[in-house]
């Protein structure tokens, strides 16, 4: 399944640098969501979003912003990262907001230095 | 809550062998559950799941798994073993109707030939 694509795949940056991931799904998917993958740890759910809107938030620092411009598109900004940040950050889409199927992007790997 | 314990972290067979990874969950309800696998620098692709019906799910590459309500388990399986099923399995658990995976922490399978 190669329909949904992220970009940067490897980001390196600086605890003072703002970048973003990038996420697109070419599947018609509603529902898009992002995970942190650490080593060791289980994939920690981070935000969903349902038709554009944010309907989860687990707890995630404020230096992660998200957003969600149409149900195609899906973003993180970083900012002020720390060092524990630096993980695989994955993409994912579903087709409707109760879909259980979800499908997964290759995963952009973020260093911070 | 719901959780998922994958047992053994990793797991070594030879080519040819068969294949078992362990996954029991908890779950206070019905639960639909996940096996995906993730090669190398990739993301987490869908090997098979269980919602409902029969419960011998299989899937692709050969893989198959059996949910065993009275043991709370979900095990991976596969007869016979090939160099290129060498990478991670996770297994997932979600509760009816609801967009959220738990995920375990993984195991990784390395096949010798």
């Amino acid at each position: 399944e190669t329909g949904v694509t992220q970009t940067p795949r490897h980001l390196v940056m600086g605890m003072t640098n703002k970048k973003s991931l990038k996420c697109e799904q070419h599947l018609g998917h509603n529902a898009m969501y992002w995970y942190k993958q650490s080593a060791k740890k289980p994939l920690e759910l981070m935000f969903v979003y349902s038709l554009e809107e944010r309907v989860e938030n687990n707890s995630v620092p404020s230096r992660f912003s998200p957003e969600c411009p149409n149900s195609s598109h899906l973003f993180l900004h970083l900012h002020t990262l720390q060092p524990e940040d630096s993980a695989l950050y994955l993409c994912a889409s579903s087709r409707a907001p109760r879909d259980v199927t979800i499908y997964f992007g290759e995963g952009s790997w973020l260093t911070v230095v | 809550a719901q959780s998922v314990t994958q047992l053994g972290s990793h797991v070594s067979v030879s080519e040819g062998a068969l294949v078992l990874l362990r996954c029991n969950y908890s779950s206070s309800v019905p639960p639909y559950l996940f096996w995906y696998v993730q090669y190398p620098n990739q993301g987490l692709q869908l090997l098979l799941k269980y919602t409902t019906g029969a419960t011998l799910v299989k899937g692709i590459n050969g893989f198959e798994a059996e949910f065993k309500k009275s043991e709370t388990s979900f095990h991976l399986t596969k007869p016979s073993a090939h160099m290129s099923d060498a990478a991670e399995y996770f297994c997932a658990v979600s509760l009816y109707n609801t967009d959220k995976l738990i995920f375990g922490t993984g195991t990784r399978l390395q096949v010798f030939p």
